[in-house]
């Protein structure tokens, strides 16, 4: 089945605990995004990825870095989470410019 | 600002009635996706509909676009309770680029009463 999966959908953590979010495609996308939901402030793109090894930011990337060493895997990483990324974090990946864009299922972190 | 904005931000409905749910957006675009999340869980692709087509159908869901008014709408027909959840259309705008980036309007809730 083609999807886009994320680890964990859960997190509880503390301040400045560094933490990492997988997330996976099995559809041989070429870009993939990372995305944040909060309420009043809607979806908001943090970080993309137009292949391997090739990144950039998004609208809100402070705070947060990835990589992009392999075509299906596009890690989200918290080096010192704080309280203000507390949020629901989805990844995205899709085959070209303009193409359908395939969410993963979320992943909920509450930072403490 | 957010690209998209939708209207109305809630609805509520018998079963069985139609839904529709307006989109109204502020550039150029390649495209525009709607999409569904239940509750706070995972969003799930409902439709594309590109800018050089008017009318989109998939089961009971149809899509239209109007780049003139930069506007869409996206109708549900006889609706189940199921139904009941967030959508959001999010739009590909040509300024984007290579960034992949949606731009998403805060949403239209609709509650699908038994």
């Amino acid at each position: 089945e083609a999807q886009v999966t994320q680890n964990p959908r859960y997190l509880i953590t503390v301040t400045g605990k560094k933490l990492t979010v997988t997330c996976s495609q099995n559809m041989n996308h070429e870009y993939m995004s990372w995305y944040r939901q909060d309420p009043g402030l809607g979806l908001r793109q943090i970080y993309y990825s137009m292949n391997v090894e090739v990144t950039d930011k998004g609208d809100v990337p402070e705070g947060y870095k990835v990589s992009r060493k392999e075509k299906r895997n596009f890690p989200l990483i918290l080096e010192s989470p704080s309280p203000n990324q507390t949020s629901l974090y989805f990844c995205a990946s899709r085959q070209g410019v303009g193409e359908t864009q395939y969410f993963g299922p979320g992943t909920r972190l509450l930072v403490l | 600002s957010q690209q998209g904005e939708e209207d109305p931000q809630a609805l509520s409905i018998q079963e069985g009635e139609n839904a529709t749910m307006n989109c109204s957006y502020k550039t150029s675009i390649n495209n525009l996706q709607w999409y569904r999340q239940n509750s706070g869980r995972g969003l799930v692709h409902l439709i594309l509909i590109r800018s050089n087509e008017r009318e989109k159908h998939s089961g009971r869901l149809r899509v239209t676009l109007d780049t003139s008014k930069k506007s869409s709408s996206l109708l549900i027909t006889a609706s189940r309770a199921a139904d009941t959840a967030s959508y959001f259309c999010a739009t590909d705008g040509k300024g984007s680029g290579n960034t992949g980036k949606l731009i998403f309007g805060q949403g239209t809730t609709l509650q699908v009463k038994p």
